[in-house]
């Protein structure tokens, strides 16, 4: 069954303190792995895809990578406004690609 | 380019009602997905429309439906709500391609009494 594990649940950081959000997934293929932010009360918002092993992103404090079986999202030097919950999703390979299945979250709480 | 947008953002209804959720894409996007999001089973995918068929559906009963317009806005129905219904809905929408990027509106947050 396709899946997707994101850790820890819950992350609390100072100000500055870098540190990475984990997710793993299981899935029959892949076509895309997606990185959002959610800030409470709103709609996720995109923040990276990454589609092949070895493939890294980075915006700003954020860099997003990839591996065959995990992706991780490191944060360095964390600002308050970082604060949110982060969701991974994957894209299947197979005929059902535009069933994006969600993880349940880190949410990330930057003390300053 | 105006993002993708929701009506109502806010709906309270009884039990046993029924409810009609709206969503207009980004200008040029043809895919629209619905997703329910609580805080128990997190964000979870209920269907996907591309150019007013439905491409794809996840595991929830017949109650929850949908359908797309000729312009890609899409509309989402939930018949005989029950107290399990209430959620955040999200819509999102993409260009159409399948490894295109989702880009979600605001919601609706819709409470069942």
């Amino acid at each position: 069954e396709d899946q997707v594990t994101q850790s820890p649940e819950a992350l609390r950081l100072q100000e500055g303190e870098s540190s990475s959000l984990n997710c793993s997934y299981t899935v029959s293929g892949l076509r895309g792995l997606f990185w959002y932010r959610q800030d409470p009360g709103k709609g996720p918002e995109f923040l990276f895809t990454l589609y092949s092993a070895g493939e890294e992103k980075e915006k700003e404090r954020l860099k997003a990578t990839l591996t065959k079986k995990e992706s991780f999202l490191h944060i360095t030097a964390p600002k308050p406004e970082d604060s949110a919950t982060y969701l991974c999703a994957v894209q299947p390979g197979y005929s059902s690609a535009s069933k994006i299945i969600f993880g349940s979250g880190t949410r990330l709480s930057i003390r300053p | 380019k105006a993002g993708v947008t929701q009506t109502p953002r806010y709906l309270i209804k009884t039990r046993g009602q029924q409810v009609t959720l709206s969503c207009s894409p980004i200008s040029g996007h043809r895919s629209v997905s619905w997703y329910q999001q609580t805080p128990g089973q997190g964000l979870q995918f209920l269907f996907e429309y591309f150019s007013e068929t439905q491409r794809n559906k996840g595991n929830f009963p017949g109650r929850f439906s949908g359908r797309q317009f000729s312009n890609s806005r899409s509309e989402m129905n939930v018949s005989t709500l029950e107290l399990g219904d209430s959620a955040l809905y999200l819509c999102a929408s993409s260009p159409g391609q399948l490894t295109d990027t989702q880009y979600f509106g605001p919601g609706t947050r819709l409470t069942v009494l």
